[in-house]
């Protein structure tokens, strides 16, 4: 199954906003508005930090916002701190007893 | 505190068994499905399976089906990964989560995440 297309990279400076992108085609991210975006620290377990395109579990800060337009998911990161630095995934329901992730983004906080 | 605690890293030769764990707590272990997550050296994440505690119902995923063997122990609020003959492909983290949304008996959203367990395979 093919996996959902993320940058490799993404950057910003503290206090400012970055926005990540996740493509994928009209069978998943265009289909259902079932994204989710986890964050992961180097050796660490992910974390969910959104889930159904744009809903914040609690205790994320909401400085995490998701969104979605056609076949493409975006996570954006404002005000950004540097603990924010870390690889984020994004996934998809897919049907077809079918779930999809991204190949993950490291954000870098310059 | 509702957490998923796993066993602790593996290695092991080719051809090897093994049997992995991940023990819930802080919550009802049995209303909820719990997945088995691989992320291999410096890659993504992929869902290998799931498996309802309550009932033992168990769903793997297309290319981990007939790989790899999914159970739970409810008593012990404890479910499990295993494999019959290992092999050095599947060097990797082994991730158990607790799995949020279900969409037609695939898991759309993991909100709870063990610690994750090192699987080294290696003549």
């Amino acid at each position: 199954q093919s996996a959902l297309t993320q940058p490799p990279s993404a950057s910003g400076s503290p206090g400012q906003s970055v926005t990540i992108s996740c493509t994928g085609t009209s069978s998943d991210i265009g289909a259902y508005d079932y994204v989710s975006w986890y964050q992961q620290h180097p050796g660490k377990a992910p974390k969910l930090m959104i889930f159904e395109v744009r809903k914040r579990p609690s205790g994320v800060p909401n400085r995490f916002s998701g969104s979605k337009s056609g076949n493409t998911a975006s996570l954006t990161v404002s005000g950004l701190q540097a603990e924010d630095e870390s690889d984020y995934y994004c996934s998809s329901y897919a049907g077809s007893n079918r779930l999809i992730f991204g190949g993950g983004t490291k954000l870098t906080v310059l | 505190e509702v957490q998923l605690v796993q066993s602790g890293a593996e290695v092991k030769k080719p051809g090897e068994s093994l049997k992995i764990s991940c023990e819930g707590s802080g919550y009802m272990f049995t209303n909820f499905w719990i997945a088995w997550v691989r992320q291999m050296p410096g890659k993504g994440l992929e869902w290998m399976g799931i498996i309802y505690p309550r009932d033992s119902d168990t769903r793997y995923s297309p290319s981990s089906q007939g790989q790899v063997t999914i159970s739970a122990d409810k008593s012990l609020n404890t479910a499990y990964l295993q494999w019959g003959s290992l092999k050095a492909s599947d060097t990797a983290m082994y991730f158990c989560a607790r799995v949020s949304i279900m969409i037609s008996g695939v898991p759309a959203t993991f909100d709870i995440w063990g610690q994750g367990t090192m699987v080294t395979v290696s003549s």
